[in-house]
């Protein structure tokens, strides 16, 4: 698998707002996937999209693929202050590779 | 509780102690992962499992040895480590390759200090 690069580093926001993380990589991909890291605790996956998918929704995520820009992007509206957290993508299946990934804070 | 559990949760050792890691799944997945994740570093893949068989060895020094005796359990072994090695050290699972592939499961990571 290749390593996905996750844009911006970090990102502040006011609780309610949307935030918005970009994921950039290079070959081509059979899946994408988007994953949350509370500090300090293990990964939790989110969200898994396929590359014939363009769009994914689950609940308050919104996962879009753009598979000719080898880009993809996560939004979380009416962000809540519990979404602070680290944000990774991965592509392709195993042995997955992370990024640095965007760190989103959430301002109460 | 995701299904993937890891103890214990925090570890102090001195370097010239001898430890294990444990990590168990009930997810009936036939691959498992470790993982490490130091302070502002990328996580770092450290070993892989098929089906019980290391496919995968990152490089990873010799002062940490996997064991997977089962499909649903993955040890780490820890021996002699430098302070260097304190980190979070996540373990992993998932099902194998292709439409059958949703993605990984992980624990909750053992938190590692050497001193």
């Amino acid at each position: 698998s290749q390593q996905g690069e996750e844009d911006p580093q970090a990102l502040s926001i006011q609780e309610g707002e949307n935030a918005t993380m970009n994921c950039s990589y290079k070959t081509s991909i059979n899946n994408l996937q988007w994953y949350r890291q509370n500090s300090g605790r293990g990964l939790v996956h989110l969200i898994l999209i396929r590359s014939n998918e363009r769009e994914k929704h689950s609940g308050r995520l919104r996962v879009t693929l753009d598979t000719s820009k080898k880009s993809s992007s996560l939004l979380i509206t009416a962000s809540r202050a519990a979404d602070t957290a680290s944000y990774f993508c991965a592509t392709g299946n195993t042995p997955l590779v992370f990024g640095k990934g965007t760190r989103l804070s959430v301002i109460a | 509780e995701t299904g993937v559990t890891q103890t214990p949760r925090h570890l102090v050792m001195g370097m010239t102690n001898k430890k294990s890691l444990k990590c168990e799944q009930h997810l009936g997945h036939n691959a498992m992962y470790w993982y490490k994740q130091s302070a502002k570093k990328p996580l770092e893949l450290m070993f892989v499992y098929n089906f019980k068989e290391q496919t995968e060895n990152n490089s990873v020094p010799s002062r940490f040895s996997p064991e997977c005796p089962n499909s649903s359990h993955l040890f780490l072994h820890l021996h002699t480590l430098q302070p260097e090695d304190s980190a979070l050290y996540l373990c992993a699972s998932s099902q194998a390759q292709g439409d059958t592939f949703v993605g990984y499961t992980f624990g909750s990571g053992t938190r590692l200090t050497v001193v």
